[in-house]
């Protein structure tokens, strides 16, 4: 399938090293986030959450950081492999309210 | 079923063309929702469905999309009088509840007009 996007951020990391995507989020009042991976030709699929009484979960070989001070958002995948080249997308929500307010994506290269 | 599905997963339409997208959420979801996702874009949100409520509408760009869910389960966006602006995958999500524990996506469909 083709690429979702052709102008989005693009991060290019060597196969077995770590990565990192770096978002920010708009809303102050987000209390739930999100990080989506969505491989060409697919939807989103969820990869790890976290909700704002928290600053760092860890999943199988992924972490999301946030700081809630500054609205910024991390995800770290260690020892980056082929398969983890996609679209990832963070997504926040508030409380109460049922619409998810998505970033505009950034793009992850595996090099072999 | 076991996943949100999506159909058609591509269509081509001629400028002007009314055009319908299927999406067939997972059994038991009562939450529905339509995103747009363009080229170089993010996610835009389009509609929402939660159970017999009345939708959350104001995400559709214009009165040309209109969005229904029939028995509370299948949903068909309409598009009349599609424009070339109108490309794009149109990605049909279900959840539990009012999107708490995040959404499950379909493929999407990828509108062409050409």
């Amino acid at each position: 399938g083709e690429s979702v996007g052709l102008h989005l951020p693009t991060l290019s990391v060597q196969e077995g090293d770590n990565s990192i995507i770096n978002c920010a989020y708009s809303n102050s009042a987000s209390d739930y986030f999100i990080w989506y991976k969505q491989e060409s030709g697919k939807g989103p699929q969820f990869i790890i959450d976290i909700r704002s009484n928290m600053d760092k979960r860890q999943g199988q070989r992924v972490t999301v950081l946030l700081n809630k001070t500054v609205k910024h958002l991390s995800l770290q995948i260690a020892a980056t492999q082929p398969g983890d080249s996609a679209v990832y997308f963070c997504a926040e929500k508030a409380s109460g309210t049922y619409k998810y307010i998505f970033g505009t994506g950034t793009r992850l290269k595996v090099l072999a | 079923g076991a996943g949100v599905s999506q159909s058609p997963s591509n269509k081509v339409t001629e400028k002007g063309k009314d055009v319908e997208l299927r999406c067939d959420p997972i059994s038991g979801h009562t939450a529905l929702y339509w995103y747009r996702q363009s080229l170089g874009q993010g996610l835009e949100f389009l509609i929402y469905f939660q159970g017999n409520s009345a939708p959350d509408k104001s995400g559709l760009p214009s009165d040309r999309f209109s969005a229904e869910r029939t028995g509370g389960s299948v949903s068909t966006l309409t598009i009349q009088r599609t424009q070339q602006e109108d490309s794009a995958v149109y990605l049909c999500a279900s959840s539990r509840r009012g999107g708490d524990y995040g959404y499950t996506f379909g493929s999407g469909t990828r509108l062409t007009v050409v």
